[in-house]
């Protein structure tokens, strides 16, 4: 079994909706994060958070909003998507060093 | 700013050649360097890893150098194979809490 999970893995939603990515992982690390891949661009960091309920902005974190409600769980949620917001989201875990970052295996957004 | 590059955006090598994917880096002070592969549909994977009071360290066919001089990094996979086709990128540790990545070399192992 994978040890990052995401999901969905491919979504289509249309400009103004309400969408939520879930990662889930397995590792037992108290790290995890959250980057989005755009052609041509090195990965990108929107959120991360630390421990349950611990959250930090990122890079990019405009038009974005997270949970963590549990060590093993973290969802990303684009609260109204807009097209500029289509691209492949990452999530990671780290241990408490945080350096290696174990990902997952993405999901691929589609704004309309 | 300061940002992790690449120098090449694609590599074509022959299968069993040895292949070298370039990094430059900006910021003196990082002190950790990964190198990532990330196969299509799939997310990044680790490869290897050095820290910064290092020169060159080496995996099981891979090889990565350090030169702080210049503030370069570099890949090496000795024999490449078809497996080996994939989007190689490298991050640096920016600071305690940051990893900046690379954009990425698209590596395609030719039979």
């Amino acid at each position: 079994d994978a040890d990052v999970t995401q999901t969905p893995r491919n979504r289509i939603t249309k400009t103004g909706k309400r969408i939520m990515l879930e990662c889930s992982q397995t590792k037992g690390h108290d790290r995890m994060y959250w980057y989005r891949q755009d052609p041509g661009l090195g990965l990108r960091l929107i959120y991360y958070s630390f421990d349950v309920k611990d959250i930090n902005k990122g890079e990019i974190s405009d038009g974005y909003s997270v949970s963590r409600q549990a060590q093993a769980k973290f969802s990303l949620s684009l609260e109204s998507a807009i097209p500029n917001q289509t691209a492949l989201y990452f999530c990671a875990t780290s241990d408490l060093q945080g350096e290696t970052q174990y990902f997952g295996p993405g999901t691929r957004l589609l704004v309309l | 700013g300061e940002s992790v590059g690449l120098h090449l955006p694609t590599l074509s090598v022959q299968e069993g050649d040895n292949s070298i994917i370039n990094c430059a880096y900006s910021n003196s002070a990082s002190d950790y360097f990964i190198w990532y592969k990330q196969e299509s549909g799939k997310g990044p994977q680790f490869i290897i890893d050095i820290r910064s009071n290092m020169d060159k360290r080496q995996g099981q066919r891979v090889t990565v150098l350090l030169n702080k001089t210049v503030k370069h990094l570099s890949l090496q996979i000795a024999a490449t194979q078809p497996g080996d086709s994939a989007v190689y990128f490298c991050a640096e540790k920016y600071n305690n809490n940051d990893m900046r990545f690379g954009a990425g070399t698209r590596l395609t192992v030719k039979p």
